[in-house]
């Protein structure tokens, strides 16, 4: 079946280290997005991708980075610059510019 | 800039209550509307959308229409079951294309 792949469902960070989240999508979708959620409140944008070798920042890119080599994938770095990372993290990918976005089930980021 | 304000929850109901969850956006133009769905521990699932004023998304039981007059979009359900507790988001697609995201209204039906 089609759809979207986040992995690990849960991640543990250490303080001062990078931990990079998998995005995996095989619905051909061109536009890919990551979210931040953090309880009580809505989804924030960290960085999106249009389109292969291309991406842009959103609402809350510091402290996070992301590439977009292949189509179906668009992997999410949390770097140690981010200083509150323990949140869940959301891909969501999107065929065309009318159409809904899909979402992954998710990565829980907890630090140690 | 574009917006979207949901009601606060969380919203506690009787298993075969009536729902509606409000739902008022900001924007420039006429944006698309949608209603998402969120289970404990997954992601975001799409449950209804609308493209134009006066259109009604409808799925599952649920309905949502495009009130341009009063730049709402409000999420109702006849006859709710446990099985709806979630967290519901309402979004509108800004010109950028982006999404726009309300804060979520937590639903808890209780049997």
């Amino acid at each position: 079946d089609g759809g979207i792949t986040q992995s690990p469902k849960y991640l543990f960070r250490k303080e001062g280290q990078n931990v990079t989240l998998s995005c995996e999508q095989n619905l051909n979708h061109d536009a890919m997005y990551w979210y931040r959620q953090d309880p009580g409140q809505g989804l924030r944008l960290i960085y999106y991708s249009q389109i292969v070798n291309d991406f842009q920042k959103g609402d809350i890119a510091e402290g996070y980075s992301v590439s977009r080599e292949k189509k179906e994938s668009f992997p999410l770095t949390v770097t140690s610059a981010q200083k509150n990372p323990t949140a869940f993290y959301l891909c969501a990918s999107r065929s065309g510019t009318n159409q809904p976005q899909h979402f992954g089930d998710g990565t829980r980021l907890s630090i140690l | 800039g574009d917006s979207v304000t949901q009601m606060e929850g969380p919203v506690t109901l009787s298993e075969e209550a009536f729902l509606t969850i409000n739902c008022t956006y900001t924007a420039t133009g006429y944006p698309s509307l949608f209603w998402y769905v969120q289970y404990p521990g997954e992601g975001l699932q799409l449950l209804l959308k609308a493209t134009k004023a006066d259109d009604k998304g409808s799925n599952k039981g649920f309905e949502a229409t495009y009130r341009k007059e009063t730049t709402s979009f409000h999420l109702e359900k006849g006859s709710v079951q446990v099985s709806d507790s979630a967290v519901y988001f309402c979004a509108l697609k800004a010109s950028n294309y982006q999404l726009i995201w309300g804060a979520g209204t937590k639903l808890i039906i209780k049997p």
